[in-house]
């Protein structure tokens, strides 16, 4: 049984194109996010979900729009997509807000290459 | 701001030897902090953490950290490497602001040798 599924695993698309990748949490968590992590490795949250609810937004360009239609599911759109936006996408889940007293589990990574 | 380093981009180590990933932190108050490990092509994945209490913490596959306030470190480590312990290891801080945002280290490639 997968925790945290994300779909695709692989993206490759064209600049300018729209792009969704969705993202399932089977562990009953409250709280969902999405990371990135560039080609240097580094990683960086993105958003995250409580609730149904926005809890961060870090500076993220508004052509990326998280969806929480419910709490196990969290998807990410992306709008004309750019050279830069190729990285690979993390979602991940945690019971309540990570970092107080639990910790996240996290999905297979998507891959986005954007040519 | 809180902030998080790892200073060595790379650690190599021979199997069966202790093997030590560094990492420093500087925070606003009661630090919460954490150690993943990367696998190639796959996700993070949790080895343990450091909330409050024993300032040493255990967590998985024999993993352990020291947290010592005075030297702002939470230093990974492991009494006799795996070649299979080979991976991208991250430590990471919680934000104070209770967000549940963690800022993460920059990574350290830990290559162990046969």
């Amino acid at each position: 049984d997968t925790a945290v599924s994300q779909t695709p695993k692989y993206l490759v698309t064209q600049m300018g194109n729209d792009k969704s990748i969705k993202c399932e949490q089977n562990l009953g968590h409250d709280t969902m996010y999405w990371y990135k992590q560039d080609s240097k490795k580094f990683l960086k949250i993105m958003f995250s979900y409580n609730n149904k609810e926005l809890i961060i937004n870090e500076t993220v360009p508004n052509r990326f729009s998280p969806k929480s239609p419910d709490k196990a599911h969290l998807n990410l759109h992306i709008n004309s997509l750019e050279l830069g936006d190729s990285a690979v996408y993390f979602c991940a889940s945690s019971q309540g807000l990570q970092g107080s007293n639990t910790e996240a589990f996290f999905g297979q990574g998507t891959r986005l290459t954007v040519v | 701001a809180q902030s998080v380093a790892q200073p060595e981009d790379q650690v190599n180590v021979a199997e069966g030897n202790p093997l030590t990933v560094k990492c420093t932190y500087s925070v606003s108050g009661n630090p919460y902090l954490f150690w993943y490990v990367q696998y190639p092509n796959r996700g993070l994945q949790f080895l343990l953490k450091y909330i409050t209490g024993d300032n040493l913490v255990k967590g998985s596959y024999g993993f352990e950290a020291e947290f010592n306030k005075s030297q702002t470190s939470f230093h990974l480590k492991k009494p006799s490497a795996l070649v299979s312990d080979s991976a991208l290891y991250f430590c990471a801080v919680s934000d104070s602001g209770n967000t549940g945002k963690l800022i993460f280290g920059q990574g350290t490639t830990l290559q162990v040798k046969p």
